[in-house]
């Protein structure tokens, strides 16, 4: 089983401040996904990354895959209240093998 | 389309007692899984099916969790005599196929065991 472990845990900033999240294993992937979660409803697909150091922009998230293809990042620019979420990173296999996530809240 | 709906949204029970969780997954799709999401925990694999192959169990936690699919669509996950420790949420997602690496997640069943 590959594990994967996201950090931080918890975050919690202000409207309009930028931040990171990260995803890390000692495992390499195919690729990688990044969900989020909103509270009361499923995880949601926003990206899939691929190749090694490929960067994917989705509006102001920008998702990194590293170089050897065992890590990842999740970056937001100037955090509005509706990131706030559970962001979940997930390894491809049959199930998905999903981190435990970042919590994040951004107070307006 | 419609997406992954479940039933009920939240549901209460006593200590002991059997519950039944429903999906209705995306039209068309093969490949059914059931999660659990603890409170401050990720996602936690329990079953899944994949058209007409038998279901990967492996992540069922007892013997007290069961999980069926009829006519390759809807599915119910069953917990009979329900502890405390079974008090989470209950994710449902559907995907084309197995292998395909997109799934769609339902809103969840809320179960508490009192």
């Amino acid at each position: 089983t590959q594990l994967l472990e996201q950090s931080p845990q918890f975050l919690s900033i202000q409207e309009g401040e930028n931040l990171t999240v990260y995803c890390n294993s000692s495992s390499v992937f195919s690729s990688l996904q990044w969900y989020r979660q909103e509270p009361g409803e499923g995880p949601v697909l926003l990206v899939t990354v691929v190749t090694g150091g490929e960067v994917k922009k989705l509006k102001r998230l920008t998702f990194q895959f590293g170089d050897a293809r065992k890590d990842s990042s999740l970056h937001i620019t100037a955090a509005q209240p509706g990131d706030t979420g559970l962001y979940l990173c997930a390894a491809p296999d049959t199930p998905l093998v999903f981190g435990k996530g970042t919590r994040l809240s951004v107070i307006a | 389309g419609a997406g992954v709906s479940q039933s009920p949204s939240n549901k209460v029970t006593e200590k002991g007692k059997d519950v039944e969780l429903r999906c209705d997954p995306i039209s068309g799709h093969t490949a059914l899984y059931w999660y659990r999401q603890s409170l401050g925990q990720g996602l936690e694999f329990l079953i899944y099916f994949q058209g007409n192959s038998a279901p990967d169990k492996s992540g069922l936690p007892s013997d007290r969790f069961s999980a069926e699919r009829t006519g390759g669509s809807v599915s119910t996950l069953t917990i009979q005599r329900t502890q405390q420790e079974d008090s989470a949420v209950y994710l449902c997602a559907s995907s084309l196929y197995a292998r395909v690496n997109e799934q769609f997640f339902g809103p969840g069943t809320r179960l508490t065991v009192l």
